[in-house]
């Protein structure tokens, strides 16, 4: 099975950089890949790390480490917008290539 | 970008009906859809994959005969929850994937069951 570990509530302020961990454990590892999900709405794409290192996209960054079995989402230049649920999920080779999901990080980005 | 769409977006129903959930892939082919459900203030839980042209394939603990899945054509999944109940008041997404490590999820539909 896969078991995806997250903190489940992160405060920070505007402006400032905060990072968020996950710790997985799966069967078949393909890749990391993390999502932002506003209330009420979809899941949208952030970034994908199937090897180890950092991976920059704008003011998101994710780095993995398959030895460890961590990653992390490291977000810059917080903005109000960026308060959001934030998931790492596990794409599983065993099967489908499924995604499957972490706990969940509730971001609160205070002024 | 691919876009997946959802309908209904939301849907309220009596305990015991049924109900029938649409995902579509607007602009691509997806012979691979999924299928989530996510409750209040919890993860996204994978209920099963939906193949074109073949039978769902259902995780641990989630009931085929409940939660009926039909991918009948390259761009359309649809799930219908039968004899819906009030636990299964849920959000439901669907997503389609696009390459091997990448899924666009689909808007979600808030299901309640009164």
């Amino acid at each position: 099975g896969q078991s995806l570990e997250q903190p489940s509530e992160v405060t920070a302020v505007e402006g400032a950089i905060v990072q968020i961990n996950c710790t997985y454990q799966t069967s078949g590892f393909y890749g990391l890949s993390w999502y932002q999900q506003h209330d009420g709405g979809a899941p949208t794409f952030l970034s994908y790390n199937a090897l180890d290192g950092l991976e920059e996209t704008g003011r998101f960054s994710s780095f993995l480490s398959r030895s460890d079995s961590y990653g992390y989402l490291l977000l810059q230049e917080l903005q109000m917008k960026d308060s959001a649920s934030y998931f790492c999920a596990v794409l599983d080779q065993t099967g489908a290539n499924n995604l499957f999901f972490g706990t969940g990080t509730r971001l609160t980005v205070i002024p | 970008g691919a876009v997946v769409s959802q309908h209904p977006s939301r849907v309220i129903c009596k305990s015991g009906t049924s109900v029938k959930i649409e995902c579509r892939s607007l602009d691509f082919q997806a012979t691979t859809m999924f299928w989530y459900r996510q409750f209040p203030k919890q993860s996204l839980m994978l209920m099963a994959t939906s193949n074109e042209g073949s039978k769902a394939t259902y995780e641990q603990g989630v009931e085929k005969d409940k939660f009926l899945i039909n991918h009948a054509s390259l761009t359309l999944s649809t799930l219908t929850v039968t004899s819906a109940h009030p636990e299964d008041s849920s959000f439901y997404i669907c997503s389609a994937r696009v390459s091997a490590d990448t899924q666009y999820f689909g808007p979600g539909t808030r299901l309640t069951v009164l």
